[in-house]
């Protein structure tokens, strides 16, 4: 079935300490990808985006995400993290099948807490 | 350019009502998606309009309906108001030019008493 899946729904890390969240997804092709941050009683904000090319992006706020096509992964990554980048996080992906459309299914979400 | 705008912020409504939530597009966006979200179910894609059809539709009930008028900007309706309906309501915006990215708005808190 097709799916995105967060592992980890909860993490914690010291400010300053290098973080990782994990996303994997099951679909025939490979799906555009995306990583989204969501503040507390707040939209989503694009972080990066992977389409096609270099499987390493760059994002805002420090943050970048590498695509594995033989993982079907696109972790997200920061090597420093800010106490104001304690969030909940979200992986999705637009699937090309299916047509003109630009649904995105989301994974359940991360939600990050950073120690002083 | 201004983001994706939202209104009402904050709802509350009681069970049967109806609701009507509102979403401006980005200028020159003419995609605009609706998502619900709450903690049980997430974020789960309700419609999707694009040049005021209607493109997509999610597994939700017909109690959910929008549309789109001729300058993007869209609406997004619920009839007879369940206590499950609470839940944010986010509105994205999107155009081919950009890739069809989704820029998100702030989102409607609803809560259905």
């Amino acid at each position: 079935a097709q799916s995105v899946t967060q592992p980890d729904i909860h993490i914690t890390v010291s400010e300053g300490a290098s973080l990782e969240l994990r996303c994997n997804y099951s679909y025939g092709a490979t799906p555009y990808l995306f990583w989204y941050v969501q503040s507390p009683g707040q939209g989503l904000q694009l972080l990066l985006k992977y389409f096609s090319g270099d499987t390493l992006v760059q994002g805002i706020k420090g943050f970048e995400a590498e695509f594995k096509r033989s993982q079907s992964s696109f972790n997200l990554r920061k090597p420093s993290v800010h106490w104001s980048d304690a969030a909940e996080y979200f992986c999705a992906v637009r699937p090309k099948e299916g047509g003109a459309t630009n649904k995105l299914i989301f994974g359940t979400g991360t939600l990050l807490a950073v120690q002083p | 350019k201004a983001g994706v705008t939202q209104t009402p912020r904050y709802l509350i409504k009681t069970r049967g009502q109806q609701v009507t939530l509102s979403c401006s597009p980005i200028s020159g966006h003419r995609s605009v998606s609706w998502y619900q979200q709450t903690p049980g179910q997430g974020l789960q894609f309700l419609f999707e309009y694009f040049s005021e059809t209607q493109r997509n539709k999610g597994n939700f009930p017909g109690r959910f309906s929008g549309r789109q008028f001729s300058n993007s900007r869209s609406e997004m309706n619920v009839s007879t108001l369940e206590l499950g309906d609470s839940a944010l309501y986010l509105c994205a915006s999107s155009n081919p030019q950009g890739g069809e990215t989704q820029y998100f708005g702030p989102g409607t808190r609803l809560l259905v008493l």
